[in-house]
């Protein structure tokens, strides 16, 4: 059974620009959940996707977005890049809900995004 | 509002030696308790976790951690470490009603042989 898949693992920006991260759960998952970990904050919640809505939102500028295909599969969006927005960005599925209720979020290695 | 302090930042040990990694939170209901680990250039995967029962618990790759209501820890513990035990180690927090897990900043273990 594949995990979870995220796409790109590396990227390089500069500030002003956008940038959209992909992630792929695992088959039959059908919660997304995004965290933002840098060295200085640590896993920081984003925001949490069930059957494309979201649910739950983290305390986090507009300038970060993102969706939920019917397929599952999510993307997120970070417009006008700052260079604290430079971290790790992981997503993690889960059956039916984000981690307090199912128990068990499946990580992905995350996309790490850099910000010039 | 919810918590989790990890007050370890780095813990060096030597491989075969006892392990207990400290994980405090602060929550006003029965919380739903984790801990993942995370290797270099990896995704976070879980250890184990508590929801209710036995405040015992086991999880994968020998560790155990124990709930302890009265001092809100849930300490993460390994008799013998082993080298491919290093890695940073996160406690987490959720609870029924919310779809997000408050993480801890974590604690780099590191193994000596």
């Amino acid at each position: 059974k594949a995990g979870v898949t995220q796409t790109p693992r590396y990227l390089i920006k500069t500030r002003g620009q956008q940038v959209t991260l992909s992630c792929s759960p695992i088959s039959g998952h059908r919660s997304v959940s995004w965290y933002q970990q840098t060295p200085g904050q640590g896993l920081q919640f984003l925001f949490e996707y069930f059957s494309e809505t979201q649910r739950n939102k983290g305390n986090f500028p507009g300038r970060f977005s993102g969706r939920q295909f019917s397929n599952s599969r999510s993307e997120m969006n970070v417009s006008t890049l700052e260079l604290g927005d430079s971290a790790l960005y992981l997503c993690a599925s889960s059956l039916d809900r984000g981690g307090g209720a199912s128990g068990e979020l499946f990580f992905g290695e995350g996309s790490r995004l850099t910000v010039l | 509002a919810q918590s989790v302090t990890q007050p370890d930042i780095h813990i060096t040990v030597s491989e075969g030696a006892s392990l207990e990694l400290r994980c405090n939170y602060s929550y006003g209901a029965t919380p739903y308790l984790f801990w993942y680990v995370q290797s270099p250039g990896q995704g976070l995967q879980l250890l184990l976790k508590y929801f209710s029962g036995d405040t015992l618990v086991q999880g994968i790759k020998g560790f155990e951690a124990e709930f302890k209501r009265s001092q809100s820890s849930f300490n993460l513990r390994k008799p013998s470490v082993h080298w491919s035990d290093a890695a940073e180690y996160f406690c987490a927090v959720g609870t029924y009603n919310t779809d997000k897990l408050i993480f801890g900043t974590g604690t780099r273990l590191q193994v000596f042989p």
